[in-house]
């Protein structure tokens, strides 16, 4: 079993769509951080957060450290947020580097 | 101000051949990290630097990988007598420090393909 689950694998949504990916992890973590990968394969830091909520813009993240559990919400999608969302985590014994989930596949049609 | 770069963006080379590839951080970013993301796999840690020391190699799949950065900025990754399993995308991510929990920023990655 992974460390780090992500759900669903992929999603397809309509434009305006109120979008949620899920990521579970099982081991204690220093943070939890939600990255986007566009096609052409870059890779941006969306959040990165160790308890409760954050916003920016359409994107909202939470975290619930007793369930080990993460959300990523995605409000009003528009297609280019079609992207891979993937989670990753800060293990408390693995120092800063990340474990990685499988990434979520998401592609929002106009 | 500038982001992460990494050279060369795309690399094609024969099997057995060794490559090297090359990640510059960002400037003032103490930590320094490579990860690897393979074909219809998610990413995997490598390893990372905090200054020029390597406190965590364990993520290397094998004794063909090295890696090494000097003056605390530029890191080169290593791969000898390359295979067909390295093909992969090569991502290097910098942050402010490994001491602590800070934000990191990716790379463009380089494209290895072993043929």
């Amino acid at each position: 079993k992974n460390e780090v689950e992500q759900s669903p694998q992929n999603l397809t949504a309509q434009e305006g769509e109120f979008i949620t990916i899920n990521c579970s992890y099982s081991v204690g973590i220093s943070a939890l951080h939600w990255l986007q990968q566009h096609p052409g394969g870059g890779i941006v830091s969306l959040f990165m957060l160790s308890s409760g909520k954050k916003k920016h813009g359409r994107l909202i993240a939470t975290i619930n450290i007793q369930e080990k559990h993460s959300s990523l919400h995605i409000t009003a999608s528009h297609p280019r947020d079609s992207a891979v969302y993937i989670c990753a985590v800060s293990g408390e014994t693995s120092g800063s580097r990340l474990t990685f989930g499988e990434g979520t596949q998401l592609t929002v049609n106009p | 101000g500038a982001g992460v770069s990494q050279s060369p963006s795309n690399k094609v080379t024969e099997k057995g051949k060794d490559v090297e590839l090359r990640c510059d951080p960002i400037s003032g970013h103490t930590a320094l990290y490579w990860y690897r993301q393979s074909l219809g796999q998610g990413l995997e840690f490598l390893i990372y630097f905090q200054g020029n020391s390597a406190p965590d190699k364990s993520g290397l799949p094998s004794d063909r990988f090295s890696a090494e950065r000097t003056g605390g900025s530029v890191s080169t990754l290593t791969i000898q007598r390359t295979q067909q399993e390295d093909s992969a995308v090569y991502l290097c991510a910098s942050s402010h420090s490994a001491g602590g929990i800070y934000e990191q920023y990716f790379g463009p990655g380089t494209r290895l393909t072993v043929t």
